[in-house]
């Protein structure tokens, strides 16, 4: 089955700093890798996602890009703020006869300081 | 436009306790639904999904089961809790297998 791994765990940044999370997936057949932010106490929040169709896109100042013969894939944050902190999740979908479903990483705690 | 109830909102059970989570979709119509787990500080864990009534799949063997009476209504359940039970239960819905959204979670505590 699938299995994905994220890094780094913790990550802290300085407010307008770039901060970049990575994740590697194993299922070559995956073909759909969504970035959450969970914020404390809250619900996972989908903010970018990519099919793997394409190898880069963007979202102000979310970009998320794909390497297929990898296998990994990886969230950009330009410019943070400090309402960017919060825990950010990749996943690589999971596809056998019963259905699809979303295998997580295991996620990153990001800081951003002001 | 969609909405995912999910109740309770908390939970407090002793150990050797039944559980039972309720999650409804409203909105739409032949959603495929999931349960994951949260511990305290750690990632999502896929449990269960389901493309449709009566079929479930299961990621994990534990003691929990899930279980889809209704096309909109997914159910999670135990005969006895365990104290590892402890944790943030998200139930999700997707629509066409990629976008997945989440309910706002049960927080259920073993004691």
């Amino acid at each position: 089955g699938e299995n994905v791994e994220q890094h780094p765990s913790t990550l802290s940044v300085q407010e307008g700093d770039s901060a970049v999370i990575k994740c590697t997936y194993s299922d070559s057949a995956s073909n759909y890798f969504p970035w959450y932010k969970q914020e404390l106490g809250k619900r996972p929040q989908l903010i970018i996602d990519i099919r793997s169709n394409v190898g880069e896109k963007k979202d102000q100042r979310i970009a998320v890009t794909l390497n297929k013969t990898a296998k990994h894939f990886s969230l950009h944050i330009t410019e943070t703020q400090p309402e960017d902190s919060a825990v950010y999740f990749c996943a690589a979908i999971l596809a056998n006869q019963a259905g699809t479903a979303l295998i997580f990483g295991k996620g990153t705690t990001l800081s951003v300081s002001s | 436009s969609q909405t995912i109830h999910q109740w309770p909102a908390t939970l407090v059970q002793p150990v050797g306790s039944p559980l039972s989570l309720e999650c409804t979709v409203e909105g739409t119509s032949n959603p495929n639904l999931y349960w994951y787990r949260q511990a305290a500080g750690r990632g999502l864990q896929l449990l269960f999904y389901s493309v449709g009534i009566g079929q479930i799949s299961s990621e994990v063997p534990q003691n929990l089961s899930a279980s889809r009476p209704q096309d909109r209504q997914f159910i999670l359940s135990s005969k006895k809790l365990l104290l590892s039970d402890s944790g943030f239960y998200l139930c999700a819905w997707s629509l066409n297998s990629y976008e997945q959204y989440f309910g706002p979670g049960t927080r259920l505590t073993v004691t």
